[in-house]
């Protein structure tokens, strides 16, 4: 169980056009799903916090505007890229935590790559 | 807020030595501390994960020791493989503490590589 996946898993876009990243918890229910950036050989770097219902809450430094965020259910939420230029090529994954957990573990998926031209 | 530190940066291990990974963490409200693997080009997997109320925690060839009072905790694999050549972090969070306590803060990664 606890099965995290993310669509697509690569995308080239050019520069300028926006791209969407989902973002699934397959066979649980997901009060709150993170938003991470990595670059390589980096450590993981937490974008935005979602919690199903409502607004995203994004870290320092994140632009909320560029990088919007939808939690419309349990089990999805998507990131978009907006306006995307080659410095937002990055690995960008997401994790879920179960509902009603007596912990915060958190799954992730396996990530999606974007290269921005 | 949370600062976690993680040593070494790159270990390289004879499959069959063991290999142990260190990190420390700033918050003394911190009370969860999992471990991922990750591959190259996929996301992180949870290994195992501690909990402050308990001092050390094994799974097979895996185990995590934690101390609260030095704030450090680390990783133990015995018996290394090849297939255990890949990147860990270790994280912390304060899990119902506070109201972002769910929010995982990330070592800068430890690269392992277990020659054959």
């Amino acid at each position: 169980g606890a099965v995290v996946s993310q669509h697509p898993s690569w995308v080239i876009c050019k520069s300028g056009t926006s791209v969407k990243i989902e973002c699934r918890s397959l066979d649980f229910q997901a009060t709150t799903m993170f938003w991470y950036r990595q670059f390589p050989k980096q450590s993981l770097m937490l974008m935005a916090t979602s919690n199903e219902g409502s607004k995203a809450t994004y870290e320092q430094g994140v632009e909320k505007d560029k990088f919007l965020i939808n939690h419309a259910s349990l089990t999805l939420s998507t990131l978009t890229v907006t306006s995307a230029h080659p410095e937002d090529s990055s690995f960008y994954i997401c994790s879920a935590s179960r509902r009603a957990a007596v912990t915060d573990t958190q799954y992730f998926g396996p990530g999606t790559r974007l290269t921005v031209l | 807020g949370e600062n976690v530190e993680q040593h070494p940066s790159t270990l390289s291990v004879q499959e069959g030595d063991s290999a142990v990974i260190k990190c420390t963490y700033s918050d003394s409200a911190s009370n969860y501390f999992p471990w991922y693997k990750q591959e190259l080009g996929k996301g992180p997997q949870l290994i195992i994960d501690i909990r402050s109320n308990v001092g050390e925690k094994k799974d097979q060839r895996i185990a995590v020791t934690l101390n609260k009072t030095a704030k450090h905790f680390s990783l133990h694999i015995t018996e290394t493989q090849p297939e255990d050549s890949a990147v860990y972090f270790c994280a912390a969070s304060s899990w119902g503490i506070k109201a972002a306590g769910n929010k995982l803060t990330f070592g800068g990664g430890t690269r392992v590589l277990v020659k054959p």
